[in-house]
């Protein structure tokens, strides 16, 4: 079956740690994008791409960086310099203008 | 002010009532419109997706959009207990961020209650 892979579903950070976020998809979409999921905040754009070895910032790119070395993949490194890092994490992808599908989220919590 | 306004709830409805959601908008640009499924715990599952102003119908789901008010609505006929979930509206101008940079409203949480 076609779809978006997130892994884990559960990460833990401790104080001063990177932790790495997977998306994986195999729907042949060439642009991905992960989004931050607060409550009452919605959905809030961190990175995308659109294209292998390239990516842009989007709303709240501070503190998080990503790569794009495959079509497939787009993991999202939650660095130490994100101060507020516990939310729920949403990677999505698209194939043109049409509509972004989303994985099922890796919800970050810190220790 | 934000750029999507959608009233978080929650709303709570009995089963086989119409559900009517909305989201208001400030961008005029906006002219891709969705509405997202998202259950707890899961990813956003796309349910209507329609461009400019109109009707769309997909079974117990019509999406409307009036672009002249800047106010799009999800209306659910017959509703279900399974429609109990939170309901995103999401926009792009079809421009911005390579054409698909999506702009979210904050979600309304339904329950249809038996």
């Amino acid at each position: 079956d076609g779809g978006i892979t997130q892994s884990p579903k559960y990460l833990f950070r401790k104080e001063g740690q990177n932790v790495t976020l997977s998306c994986e998809q195999n729907l042949n979409h060439d642009a991905m994008y992960w989004y931050r999921q607060d409550p009452g905040q919605g959905l809030r754009l961190i990175y995308y791409s659109q294209i292998v070895n390239d990516f842009q910032k989007g709303d709240i790119a501070e503190g998080y960086s990503v790569s794009r070395e495959k079509k497939e993949s787009f993991p999202l490194t939650v660095t130490s310099a994100q101060k507020n890092p516990t939310a729920f994490y949403l990677c999505a992808s698209s194939f043109g203008f049409q509509p972004q599908h989303f994985g099922d989220g890796t919800r970050l919590s810190i220790l | 002010q934000k750029e999507v306004e959608q009233d978080p709830g929650p709303l709570s409805v009995p089963e086989g009532a119409i559900v009517s959601l909305n989201c208001t908008y400030s961008n005029s640009a906006f002219q891709y419109f969705m509405w997202y499924r998202q259950y707890s715990r899961k990813g956003p599952e796309l349910l209507m997706y329609t461009y400019s102003s109109g009707n769309k119908e997909d079974g117990r789901f019509t999406a409307q959009v009036d672009k002249s008010s800047k106010y799009i609505s999800l209306f659910i006929r017959d509703s279900q207990p399974s429609d109990s979930a939170t309901y995103l509206c999401a926009m792009s101008d079809g421009l911005t961020g390579g054409g698909n940079k999506l702009t979210f409203g904050t979600g309304t949480q339904l329950k249809v209650e038996l």
